[in-house]
């Protein structure tokens, strides 16, 4: 029974470039949540999706920041024109229902180096 | 808004000892604590967690945390640790109920030498 799945490990873009970092969750989770480490803190929520839908954006960036869960395939995360400041390791966890006993799984993330 | 203190980037011990990683977090509301451990080239897995209750909690591989409202700590203990213990261990806290919303400390790398 696989894990989380997250995909490239490592992505390197230039500034101005797009990223574009994957995740599949465990079989038969429905629920997706994406967090972000920066160097020297700790990770901290971004957004909560559920099939094609965005429940909580809170924690995302107002502004080229963008995440979706479609029907079929991979959560997506996309961050338009990166910065510098995008570099971090970025999380991804599922679980098959959001509640306060509901256990979270994480994949082992992806590095984004932007240069 | 929440944070969490980890006091401790790095614990060096030797097998068999016991262990206490320190966690300090504050919030304005009740909040819920977690502890998550990370092994090499893997994703993060819950060890435990305080929603309410007793203040003692038992986690998987024989950790324990204990919830101090009054010290604002949930400090992370193994009366004896196993080379396979060697991982980084991330403190939580979710002051919103969510479970999801979680703000997490940076990390304190334990390294179990023979």
């Amino acid at each position: 029974n696989a894990g989380v799945m997250q995909n490239p490990r490592h992505l390197v873009r230039r500034r101005g470039q797009e990223a574009r970092l994957r995740c599949s969750p465990m079989k038969g989770h429905s629920h997706v949540y994406w967090y972000r480490q920066l160097p020297e803190e700790g990770l901290k929520f971004m957004v909560y999706l559920q099939k094609e839908n965005i429940i909580d954006e809170s924690g995302m960036p107002k502004e080229r920041f963008s995440a979706e869960f479609p029907k079929e395939g991979p959560s997506i995360l996309r961050i338009q024109q990166v910065v510098r400041g995008d570099s971090a390791a970025y999380f991804c966890a599922s679980s098959p229902g959001v509640a306060t006993n509901e256990k979270l799984f994480f994949g082992s993330g992806t590095q984004l180096s932007v240069l | 808004a929440q944070s969490v203190t980890q006091l401790d980037s790095q614990v060096p011990v030797f097998e068999e000892a016991p262990v206490e990683l320190r966690c300090n977090y504050s919030s304005s509301v009740s909040v819920y604590l977690f502890w998550y451990v990370q092994y090499p080239n893997q994703g993060l897995q819950l060890l435990l967690k305080y929603l309410s209750g007793s203040t003692l909690v038992k986690g998987i591989n024989g950790f324990e945390a204990e919830f101090n409202k009054s010290q604002t700590s949930f400090h992370l203990r193994k009366p004896s640790v196993h080379i396979s213990d060697t991982a980084e261990y991330f403190c939580a806290v979710d002051s919103g109920g969510s479970n999801y919303k979680l703000t997490f400390g940076k990390g304190t790398l334990l390294t179990v030498n023979p």
